[in-house]
């Protein structure tokens, strides 16, 4: 089945210990992606990457990290939480970058306390 | 201004209505222009592509006016099931990937 799978589905953290995010899609996408979804804020691109070793900012960059060393997997980094990064985050992949067939994964439910 | 604007809603209709939303974007240079919609606690998923010449897709009607900047979503005879937050979805094509959602409008069908 074609999918994107986050993990984890949920997640309580203390602020300032790191914490990784992972993505993964076997449907062979170029394009990954990182938004974060706050009420009244709608869904905001954290960072992108076109490629393997090719990634981009977003909107809202700051406090996370990510990487792009295989096609399939996209993990987001907290490297020190807080509590403004509480949120629920959702990892996108699509064969092209224009922002239709984009598949979602289920997302995570990230608190920061 | 927010580079996608939507009306919050939420919209109340009743089952077999018709309802319209809009979505208006601030970058003229935008390229690709989407619907998605989103049920409660779950990701989106694409509804539909919205074309320059308008498309329909069953009950749903999209079309986009370049020249005002706004995009639209009709649905006719809305179902029970048509309940969920509709996301207007944007991209700057070449040149940058960037990828703008609206904050969604809230729709609520009733028996």
């Amino acid at each position: 089945e074609a999918q994107v799978t986050q993990n984890p589905r949920y997640l309580i953290t203390v602020t300032g210990k790191k914490l990784t995010v992972t993505c993964s899609q076997n449907m062979n996408h170029e394009y990954m992606s990182w938004y974060r979804q706050d009420p009244g804020l709608g869904l905001r691109q954290i960072y992108y990457s076109m490629n393997v070793e090719v990634t981009d900012k977003g909107d809202v960059p700051e406090g996370y990290k990510v990487s792009r060393k295989e096609k399939r997997n996209f993990p987001l980094i907290l490297e020190s939480p807080s509590p403004n990064q509480t949120s629920l985050y959702f990892c996108a992949s699509s064969p092209h970058g224009t922002g239709g067939g984009y598949t979602f994964g289920s997302g995570t439910r990230l608190t920061v306390v | 201004r927010k580079e996608v604007e939507q009306d919050p809603g939420p919209f109340n209709v009743p089952e077999g209505a018709t309802v319209a939303f809009n979505c208006t974007y601030s970058n003229s240079a935008s390229q690709s222009f989407f619907w998605y919609r989103q049920d409660c606690r779950k990701e989106p998923k694409l509804l539909m592509s919205v074309y320059s010449s308008g498309n329909e897709d069953g009950r749903f009607t999209a079309q986009l006016n370049r020249a005002s900047q706004y995009i639209s979503l009709l649905i006719r005879d809305s179902k029970l099931s048509d309940s969920a937050t509709y996301l207007c979805v944007v991209n700057l094509g070449t040149g940058g990937f960037k990828t703008i959602f609206g904050a969604g409008t809230r729709l609520f069908v009733k028996a």
